[in-house]
């Protein structure tokens, strides 16, 4: 079983529309990080969560982790084009810096 | 400021035959994380390097192993290669400190014939 579920696995949206990625542990969080990759490159970091209710904000994407720790959302608001591709959500169980990932989500924004 | 450099970007090799693949941190980073990324699957962590030692290490076999230099850069080695190594190999790298963000490489895409 996946410790680290992200939904949905893919997602198609309308450039101008909002929407929201999900990422589910079963586990208390010791730090969430959101990645960003095109097919077949290399990540780029976008945000890191570490406490509780910590939300933060660049541009037009919000990311959240709820008060358990157990559970942050990614947010776009406006989609654009440039914003297509594989969100990965990383996250560090034990405090030991290694990075745990969900299998990502697929996004897709058209005119 | 060069963020995480790797090298090669691709790279075809057959069953059985080893290979290197190169990481250099970005500056001001002291620890190198190795993952592997199969098509369609999030990272899986290889192991971690720090001060030039394996720090820790993810459920992949002895066939893998690497190396830090004095300088931080790092090889990843794969010995006696099979078909289900194809992937695209990342390095991240960090620093040890209260926020350790990790920042990846463009990634070496190994395909096994």
């Amino acid at each position: 079983s996946q410790e680290l579920e992200q939904s949905p696995q893919s997602l198609i949206v309308q450039e101008g529309k909002n929407l929201t990625i999900n990422c589910t542990s079963s586990k208390t969080l010791y730090g969430l990080y959101w990645y960003k990759q095109k097919y077949g490159e290399g990540l780029i970091f976008l945000m890191m969560l570490q406490k509780g209710g910590e939300e933060k904000s660049h541009e037009k994407i919000t990311a959240k982790l709820d008060e358990k720790k157990q559970q942050s959302s990614l947010h776009i608001t406006a989609s654009q084009p440039s914003h297509a591709g594989i969100y990965l959500c990383g996250a560090d169980m034990g405090n030991t810096d290694k990075l745990i990932f969900g299998t990502g989500t697929r996004l897709q924004v058209f005119p | 400021d060069a963020g995480v450099t790797q090298s090669p970007t691709h790279l075809i090799k057959t069953r059985g035959q080893q290979v290197t693949l190169r990481c250099s941190p970005k500056s001001g980073h002291d620890t190198v994380s190795w993952y592997q990324q199969a098509l369609g699957q999030g990272p899986q962590f290889i192991f971690q390097y720090y001060e030039e030692e394996e720090r820790q290490r993810g459920n992949f076999p002895d066939r893998f192993s690497g190396h830090q230099f004095p300088n931080y850069s790092s090889e990843l080695n794969v010995n006696a290669l099979l078909l289900g190594d194809s992937a695209l190999y990342l390095c991240a790298s960090s620093w040890t400190g209260p926020e350790e963000t990790q920042y990846f490489g463009p990634g070496t895409r190994l395909l096994v014939l």
